[in-house]
């Protein structure tokens, strides 16, 4: 299993470009979360998804949108990027063990992406 | 509202020396709580977890949490620190029935001198 994964690496945009980080997961997990990592801030979520064709504002959603067509992927989009969005970037997923709210196991994460924005 | 706080932006021992972070919550809930480690230019992995049970959880690499509700707090220990322990360090606690979310502490880098 290849875990969860992140297309790309790292990425350089100017001002105003668009673009799309794509986050795949092969564990068959239910929920997915798309995080940005920024010094002295943790993690911070921007979306998530509770389950195919199903996504949700988290606690920092300005200026990204979020796509979940396929159980496996979940995709960021940064339609004008800026300054501002210059951050590592992670995704992760998790499953619910059993029918309970509160039944979820830990989060797996991705290996990020490094998004510059000049 | 639940949250976590993280005592000390940076910590640095020496190689040998006990490691202790530190992670106090607040949860209206019994929590589930959670350390991740993340090494230089990686994605974060579980250290550890507490749900429910045993209050003293051993993790991977010799780590360990207790979970003291009466402090509030989920610390993190290690015995003896190795080089390779260097890394920073997140608490977090699981928001109850929202979908699995994650509040995260703002992280605490660990240091260690040979």
């Amino acid at each position: 299993n290849a875990g969860v994964t992140q297309t790309p690496k790292f990425r350089v945009l100017k001002t105003g470009q668009s673009m799309t980080l794509l986050c795949a997961q092969d564990m068959n997990h239910e929920y997915m979360y798309w995080y940005r990592q920024d010094p002295g801030m943790g993690l911070r979520l921007i979306h998530y998804s509770v389950g195919e064709g199903t996504t949700a504002k988290g606690e920092v959603p300005d200026g990204y949108n979020v796509s979940r067509l396929k159980k496996q992927n979940f995709l960021l989009g940064l339609e004008s990027a800026a300054p501002s969005q210059t951050s590592v970037y992670f995704c992760a997923s998790s499953y619910v063990l059993a029918g309970a709210p509160r039944d979820h196991n830990e989060q797996f994460f991705g290996p990020g992406t490094r998004l510059t924005v000049l | 509202a639940q949250s976590v706080t993280q005592l000390g932006s940076h910590v640095s021992v020496s190689e040998g020396a006990l490691v202790l972070l530190r992670c106090n919550y607040s949860s209206s809930v019994p929590p589930y709580l959670f350390w991740y480690v993340q090494y230089p230019n990686q994605g974060l992995q579980l250290l550890l977890k507490y749900t429910t049970g045993a209050t003293l959880v051993k993790g991977i690499n010799g780590f360990e949490a207790e979970f003291k509700k009466s402090e509030t707090s989920f610390h993190l220990t290690k015995p003896s620190a190795h080089m390779s322990d260097a890394a920073e360090y997140f608490c977090a606690v699981l928001k109850y029935n929202q979908g699995g979310k994650l509040i995260f502490g703002q992280g605490t880098e660990l240091s260690v001198k040979p």
